[in-house]
């Protein structure tokens, strides 16, 4: 079966760090995009960021909300995908999902066919 | 790329035939997705590429439009279509989704 998990999140007092994992089961994670987005409370979907497969070298791209702070690595020994999240801000409690994304054709194009159930992530003193 | 959604919620009838509209602050070719999310949920993608259907999706799901201006039209809605909705474009970075549209009995 094809699937995603996401863990490491917990309550994180802010300026603090945490890393969470996407682990991949029924797929290779090195054969697609993966990307991170976010769900804080009661608000709508936020993009995170992504890091490409290994034949676009596993390069990263992140939103302007979290460069510099946010990390995306991948570890295809374990097929998981890691977000190590320092400096962090209250406002970045939220829920973290991991996708993967699938290509559509010979485009540019990349769509996010499979989710986690995420990982609740809350920065607070 | 700003991803604008309307209505931003709607109340419906099962077996009704609902329309949403997502419209994008630029073109973004046929680099458009829609996504299902239910109260508690991770997402769910329904369409990519504006109108191909994912697979295990049902059919009275659609999606058309080009250019700037993309529609979500659920035909004979079910209970179990009750959702939020997002669109979501994948043209540029950052990527971004819509507001989302609350789907209610």
């Amino acid at each position: 079966e094809v699937q995603l998990v996401e863990s490491g999140g917990g309550l994180v007092r802010p300026g603090g760090c945490v890393r969470l994992s996407c682990a991949a089961s029924g797929f290779s994670l090195s054969d697609h995009y993966v990307d991170w987005v976010r769900q804080a409370p009661r608000r709508g979907l936020e993009w995170v960021g992504r890091i490409r497969n290994k034949a676009n070298s596993f390069t990263t791209e992140y939103a302007a909300a979290v460069q510099g702070r946010f990390t995306i690595s991948s570890d295809t020994s374990k097929n998981s995908v890691y977000l190590q999240m320092n400096g962090l801000k209250i406002e970045d409690t939220a829920v973290y999902f991991c996708t993967r994304n699938s290509k559509y054709g010979g485009s540019d194009y990349y769509y996010m066919d499979v989710w986690g159930k995420g990982t609740m992530v809350t920065v607070s003193s | 790329i700003q991803m604008t959604q309307s209505p931003s919620s709607l109340s419906a009838f099962v077996g009704d035939r609902v329309t949403i509209t997502c419209r994008a602050s630029q073109g973004i070719t046929n680099y458009l997705g829609w996504y299902q999310q239910k109260a508690g949920k991770a997402p769910k993608l329904l369409i990519y590429a504006i109108s191909n259907l994912q697979s295990g999706v049902p059919s009275r799901f659609s999606g058309s439009g080009s250019g700037t201006d993309f529609t979500l039209t659920i035909n004979s809605l079910q209970a179990e279509d009750f959702a939020t909705y997002y669109c979501q474009q994948d043209y540029e970075y950052p990527v971004t989704f819509g507001q989302g549209t609350k789907l209610e009995i």
